[in-house]
């Protein structure tokens, strides 16, 4: 099955600069990669997703690219803003019951 | 629209205890799912359902038992109670396969502890 290992898994930066969260899986099968977004105490929610046939996929402040061949995917946050404090998951799947997720980053941003 | 809806917010049991976590979604969705997130942890799959009638199981299975006999409820039951059980406990649904353009939509997740 997929096994997906995140890093770092806390990450501090000052307001304005930029954060990028790694996160890579095991399964060459893997097709759909969904970022979630976590903030104490809530649900998650999805962020960002990006599917195998796309290298890079931005929303304003926030992309999300992929390396198919090293297996890897990360999460690129710019600008950061007090409110972007959370913890992010990763998470890779090639099918319903095969969604692995990370096991999260908490990011701090400091004004 | 409520979206996912869970009961109870929170919840105490003894082992050996048994009890019910309730889902239900208003969005009309096929999918439905149940994770539990351990402390630090991200999230694991328990049980998944495509449709009513359908149920079928996720990474973590063990210990749970899950129905789907309408669209909208996907209640997970916990039979003898045990610590490894104390978690956070989400539902979550997708009108499609969970994927580009189908977005898993959590509830607000039932708190759970085993003493």
């Amino acid at each position: 099955g997929e096994n997906v290992e995140q890093h770092p898994s806390t990450l501090s930066v000052q307001e304005g600069d930029s954060a990028v969260i790694k996160c890579t899986y095991s399964d060459s099968a893997s097709n759909y990669f969904p970022w979630y977004k976590q903030e104490l105490g809530k649900r998650p929610q999805l962020i960002i997703d990006i599917r195998s046939n796309v290298g890079e996929k931005k929303d304003q402040r926030i992309a999300v690219t992929l390396n198919k061949t090293a297996k890897h995917f990360s999460l690129h946050i710019t600008e950061t803003q007090p409110e972007d404090s959370a913890v992010y998951f990763c998470a890779a799947t090639s099918g319903i019951n095969d969604m692995r997720f990370g096991a999260g980053t908490r990011l701090t941003v400091k004004p | 629209n409520a979206g996912v809806t869970q009961t109870p917010k929170f919840r105490i049991l003894k082992i050996g205890q048994s009890m019910t976590l309730q889902c239900t979604q208003d969005m009309n969705h096929n999918y439905m799912y149940w994770y539990r997130q351990d402390p630090g942890m991200g999230l694991k799959l328990i049980y998944y359902s495509v449709g009513a009638g359908i149920t079928d199981k996720g990474e973590v299975p063990n210990g749970y038992n899950v129905s789907r006999s309408t669209t909208e409820d996907f209640p997970l039951r916990l039979e003898l109670a045990a610590p490894s059980q104390t978690s956070v406990y989400f539902c979550a649904s997708s009108f499609g396969l969970a994927g580009p353009g189908d977005e898993q939509f959590f509830g607000p997740g039932t708190r759970l502890t085993v003493l």
